[in-house]
């Protein structure tokens, strides 16, 4: 079945520094790709996604690259801020519009100041 | 922005007894989902709705567990007769049919004690 496997965390870094997530998935179709973010007691919020291979999502300084050949979408940023602390998570959904989102288990990000 | 809403935000049960967790998803979507949460956990699917019946279950997603959406705006998960391990925090999610990606709502901690 699909699934997605991402770094174990807790990961601390301090502000400023660069920030690598590593997120691979198996999947038997071709998936859309995403990263949420859960902040300290909020829900869930999409971060960015991909749709197709080398597709590259962006959003508040974050980037993932569509890596279909390594069926990879790593989580990068390059200068982190103590307000970037939350639980990061990869998910994959199928093509199908009603198809489920499945998710990593999550790492944790601390910033330190 | 559109966003969707949950209530109530926590809720606390004695084992045995029903709850009702309520969710308003944004006004335009067509698909409809809850995941929950266990502490410390990956987020897992629950089930998803579309077009006012059950479009997929998880395994977790048994006898003891139902939805309705009872009037155009609300999207409701029942639980019968909780136990202990369904202490978690509840996701609702909605989406439309011009993109893959899902939007959830806070999120309801239930509390099964």
């Amino acid at each position: 079945g699909n699934s997605v496997t991402q770094m174990e965390g807790p990961v601390t870094l301090s502000e400023e520094a660069f920030l690598t997530i590593n997120c691979t998935y198996t999947a038997t179709g071709y998936p859309s790709l995403f990263w949420y973010v859960q902040y300290p007691g909020e829900g869930l919020q999409l971060l960015l996604k991909a749709t197709k291979a080398d597709d590259k999502g962006s959003n508040k300084g974050f980037e993932a690259t569509y890596r279909k050949e390594t069926t990879s979408f790593h989580l990068e940023k390059g200068s982190v801020q103590v307000s970037d602390s939350a639980v990061y998570f990869c998910a994959l959904s199928e093509m199908n519009r009603d198809d489920k989102i499945i998710f990593g288990k999550g790492t944790r990000l601390h910033i330190l100041p | 922005e559109p966003e969707v809403t949950q209530t109530p935000s926590h809720q606390v049960t004695q084992m045995g007894q029903e709850v009702i967790l309520r969710c308003v998803p944004i006004s335009n979507h067509l698909y409809f989902y809850w995941y929950r949460q266990i502490l410390g956990q990956k987020v897992e699917f629950l089930v998803s709705f579309y077009n006012n019946e059950i479009s997929e279950k998880s395994e977790i997603f048994d006898d003891q567990f139902s939805v309705e959406r009872p009037d155009g705006s609300n999207f409701t998960l029942k639980i019968r007769s909780t136990k202990l391990e369904d202490s978690a925090m509840y996701f609702c999610a909605s989406s439309t049919d011009l993109g893959p990606e899902a939007f959830f709502g806070q999120g309801t901690r239930l509390t099964v004690v």
